[in-house]
């Protein structure tokens, strides 16, 4: 099982700030990676795959690179929509892991 | 679009089994080009895969579930189904459908259920 680890596990930040969230693989996964952003009482909602291709209806501040073990999410201007957990998943192997959750909050 | 829905009680006694059934609409649940599965998500902790079902019937399931776990699929009703044998209250959780593609560069989870919750409780 291939075991993802995410840093931090919560993040406070201030609206406009930009911020960069973390996801490590224990062995490469190549660029199988995805993001997903979830709020309180709703289901996950992809955010990128592939690493660094961004899913419909989310706004090109968000960005994601890296590839093998090591993977960001970047918030190039945090709005108040995106606030969030956001979770990172390998889909290289079966098992499809999760990482914990990186929680973006107000500061 | 594809939309899933998740159908089933929302509360089972220790012991007893899980069953929850995800309808799908949108999307031709025997055309091959998905992979049908179940995640689950305790409260306030993050998600599990628990197994993805193809078309034909060929399943994956998390090892350490594999044991009490059945996912199947009725193509004739758009559903596919989730079994949990002898449930404890650590199975107590949101359990989603969600939808993959069916090759392995596209297994991200790109259509969700809105998750229904399964409390494991006498």
């Amino acid at each position: 099982e291939i075991v993802m680890t995410q840093s931090p596990v919560t993040l406070s930040v201030s609206l406009g700030e930009r911020v960069t969230l973390s996801c490590r693989a224990s062995q490469s996964v190549s660029s199988n990676l995805a993001w997903y952003q979830q709020k309180p009482g709703q289901a996950p909602r992809l955010l990128i795959y592939g690493a660094s291709t961004r899913a419909t209806g989310f706004p090109d501040r968000f960005s994601g690179s890296g590839s093998g073990t090591e993977f960001t999410l970047t918030v190039s201007s945090l709005q108040s929509e995106d606030f969030a957990v956001y979770y990172c998943q390998q889909y290289n192997n079966w098992l499809h892991t999760f990482g914990q959750g990186t929680n973006l909050e107000i500061k | 679009q594809v939309q899933l829905q998740e159908s089933g009680p929302g509360l089972v006694k220790p012991s007893q089994t899980l069953s929850l059934t995800c309808t799908v609409s949108g999307a031709s649940i025997n055309s091959g080009s998905h992979y049908w599965s179940w995640i689950r998500q305790p409260a306030g902790k993050g998600l599990e895969c628990i197994g993805r079902i193809y078309s034909s019937g060929r399943t994956n399931y998390n090892p350490s579930l594999k044991s009490r776990v059945t996912i199947s699929i009725d193509a004739s009703r758009s559903q596919f189904s989730l079994q949990l044998s002898s449930v404890t209250a650590a199975d107590t959780a949101v359990y989603y459908c969600a939808s993959s593609g069916y090759d392995f560069w596209s297994g991200y989870y790109d259509y969700w259920g809105q998750g229904t919750l399964v409390t494991v409780s006498s």
